[in-house]
């Protein structure tokens, strides 16, 4: 099944301790992008990857790290998480191409830091 | 967010139509997009329109794209509980793969 799999799903943490979100996507895209969501804010991207070794800032990167080392990975790094990092966050890929491009999004990862 | 602006909340009683509006800034995008957000999932995919087009249909659902005024709606014939959820709006500004979303319309469907 085509799909984009985060783990972990829910997870507490403590401010200062760093953590990773991981993100695969078995469609062979080479688009993806992090996402977080919060009431009345919306979707807002954090960080996204046009291919292989290939990062950009979106538009909420501080604090946040990425790598992009193999196609089907794009893991999103929290060095030192502080609360204000508490959402739910979204993985997505998408294919490049000439068509609508469309994204398939991960089912999220609720990140609560205390 | 801001490049693409939605209502926040609609309320419809069930059975009735639901049109979700969506006001968006870039002409050249390509591609305009409804996303659904049912609670506790990620986004997927309802549908898409071709920038060529003023309208779409599919099944219950009608999109219609006003290019000049910029704006995009999404209607939803005989509403059911079942279509509670968030709707995002997005555009692909300039063509490009990176899509701006706007906030998400929630919608409330009650009996």
């Amino acid at each position: 099944e085509a799909q984009v799999t985060q783990n972990p799903r829910y997870l507490i943490t403590v401010t200062g301790k760093k953590l990773t979100v991981t993100c695969s996507q078995n469609m062979n895209h080479e688009y993806m992008s992090w996402y977080r969501q919060d009431p009345g804010l919306g979707l807002r991207q954090i960080y996204y990857s046009m291919n292989v070794e290939v990062t950009d800032k979106g538009d909420v990167p501080e604090g946040y790290k990425v790598s992009r080392k193999e196609k089907r990975n794009f893991p999103l790094i929290l060095e030192s998480p502080s609360p204000n990092q508490t959402s739910l966050y979204f993985c997505a890929s998408s294919p490049q191409g000439a068509g609508a491009n469309v994204l398939t999004f991960g089912a999220g990862s609720r990140l609560t830091v205390l | 967010g801001e490049d693409v602006e939605q209502s926040l909340f609609l309320s419809v009683r069930e059975g009735d139509s639901s049109v979700i509006n969506c006001t968006y800034t870039d002409s050249s995008s390509t591609y305009l997009y409804w996303y659904k957000q049912e609670p506790g999932a990620g986004l997927q995919l309802l549908t898409y329109i071709f920038s060529n087009m003023d309208m779409k249909q599919d099944q219950r659902l009608t999109v219609l794209l006003n290019k000049k005024d910029k704006h995009l709606s999404l209607r939803i014939a005989d509403t059911q509980t079942g279509d509670s959820a968030i709707y995002f709006c997005a555009e692909n500004p300039g063509g490009s793969y990176i899509p701006t979303f706007g906030r998400g319309t929630s919608l409330i469907v009650h009996p």
